[in-house]
């Protein structure tokens, strides 16, 4: 199967522009979760998804939002960026079916953003 | 609240040598999974080894294997015969995927590790 993909990898963007972030998940998961990834703050929860509901949501700002499409695909949306918004966000995909894999995320290459 | 240490910010090991990360973690759930992650420098995050708790058994994967101790709240991650390809920061993470908690995976803060030849 393939793996978790993310797009773009990389992006540039000036303070107060709004960012749209996508995510394609396995083949056959429906669950997708979000992350930041910061040096100083490590690896923080943002949400997850599960047939195109928010299940679950971490402790971000209003600004950080998201959805999950039928296909299970997800996009993230940062609106009014801020300098402290540059990160590595990554997608995390998972099985609810029961088996060996089950309740365990893979993960996509990320998306690096960089806020001007 | 759920939280995942790892007291060791760095280590490092020789070639074919066996070295041995630490991990503890606080819950009150009594069923729940533990993993742990890699993250070489191309910062893709990939999966080591999984734990499930009800089961009493270590899990292992080929070089990779877990001590896990349940009461203790401890998960340790031992390489043997580490090779270059180690060389990543390794991160320990926690889910109870119940209520509340689902697809949220609670991260140890890493333990870099620099396998040296």
């Amino acid at each position: 199967k393939a793996g978790v993909t993310q797009t773009p990898r990389y992006l540039i963007k000036t303070r107060g522009q709004q960012v749209t972030l996508s995510c394609s998940p396995i083949s056959g998961h429906r669950s997708v979760s979000w992350y930041q990834q910061t040096p100083g703050q490590g690896l923080q929860f943002l949400f997850e998804y599960f047939s195109e509901t928010q299940r679950n949501k971490g402790n971000f700002p209003g600004r950080f939002s998201g959805r999950q499409f039928s296909n299970s695909r997800s996009e993230m949306n940062v609106s009014t960026l801020e300098l402290g918004d540059s990160a590595l966000y990554l997608c995390a995909s998972s099985s609810t079916i029961g088996g060996p894999g089950a309740n365990t995320q893979y993960f996509g290459p990320g998306t690096r953003l960089t806020v001007l | 609240a759920q939280t995942v240490t790892q007291s060791q910010p760095e280590m490092s090991v020789q070639e074919a040598e066996t070295v041995t990360l630490s991990c503890t973690y606080d819950t009150s759930e009594s069923n729940y999974y533990l993993f742990w992650y890699k993250q070489p420098p191309s910062r893709q995050m990939i999966l080591v080894i999984r734990q499930e708790a009800y089961k009493q058994q270590n899990a292992t994967e080929n070089r990779f294997s877990v001590n896990f101790q349940k009461a203790a709240k401890s998960f340790s991650l031992k390489i043997s015969d580490s090779q270059l390809g180690d060389t990543a920061m390794y991160f320990c993470a926690f889910t109870s995927n119940y209520g509340g908690s689902q697809g949220n995976l609670i991260f140890g803060k890493g333990t870099k590790l620099s396998v040296k030849p």
